[in-house]
């Protein structure tokens, strides 16, 4: 049971490049998540997708967009990285939205020069 | 939003129960208290929740005070997998589209003595 797979776990950048995250979950859920982790700033969302076809802004959305391929998987797009987003992305899934427990992967660490 | 209060770390022999403590003295009727733990490299890992009552899994019970007011993760038998951070996190049932994040502080950081 794999869960919520991220890949890549590791990539790095030059400014303006662009790159997208993959997550893809096998546990059937509706709900699915993009969290950015910098140090001493706990985790942060970027953008969720409380069902198949709908995504909507999280806290920190600026210079990130998404997209909720099927129910499986949810990704995540830079178009023009820029050092600030240098910092561990989080996907996470629930079966519902609310207060359900969130399932996470293990992370894409993410460099931009 | 209603916030947490957790110490910055703690310290525990293996195989010695731990008590992690959460204040959140501003909780409302209808928040639920979250655990979530992150060992380090990995991804945060649900670990228990509750509302009122006390709550038992095969990880950890919660115990939640009479006033709601604070509450206790406990660990009964420290084990070296046990040492990451422990995050205590409110999440309100009737917030709607802001019930979806949660909201991690700084967490407690356990480390676990051989």
């Amino acid at each position: 049971n794999a869960g919520v797979t991220q890949t890549p776990k590791f990539q790095v950048l030059k400014t303006g490049q662009s790159m997208t995250l993959q997550c893809a979950q096998d546990m059937n859920h509706n709900s699915m998540y993009w969290y950015r982790q910098d140090p001493g700033m706990g985790l942060r969302l970027i953008y969720y997708s409380a069902s198949e076809g709908t995504t909507d802004k999280g806290e920190v959305p600026n210079g990130y967009n998404v997209s909720r391929l099927n129910k499986r998987e949810f990704s995540l797009r830079l178009e023009s990285a820029a050092p600030s987003q240098t910092s561990v992305y989080f996907c996470a899934s629930s079966e519902v939205e609310g207060v359900q427990p969130q399932h996470f992967g293990d992370g894409t660490r993410l460099s931009i020069l | 939003d209603a916030k947490t209060t957790q110490p910055n770390s703690m310290e525990s022999n293996e195989e010695e129960p731990v008590h992690l403590p959460c204040n959140h003295s501003t909780i409302s009727g209808t928040d639920y208290i979250h655990w979530y733990r992150q060992l380090p490299s990995q991804g945060p890992e649900y670990v228990i929740h509750g509302l009122t009552s006390n709550v038992n899994n095969r990880m950890a019970s919660l115990a939640i005070a009479e006033d709601r007011k604070s509450s206790t993760l406990i660990l009964h038998r420290a084990t070296l997998r046990d040492a990451a951070v422990y995050y205590c996190i409110l999440r309100d049932l009737q917030r709607g589209a802001g019930s979806y994040q949660l909201t991690f502080g700084k967490g407690t950081k356990l480390s676990v003595i051989p």
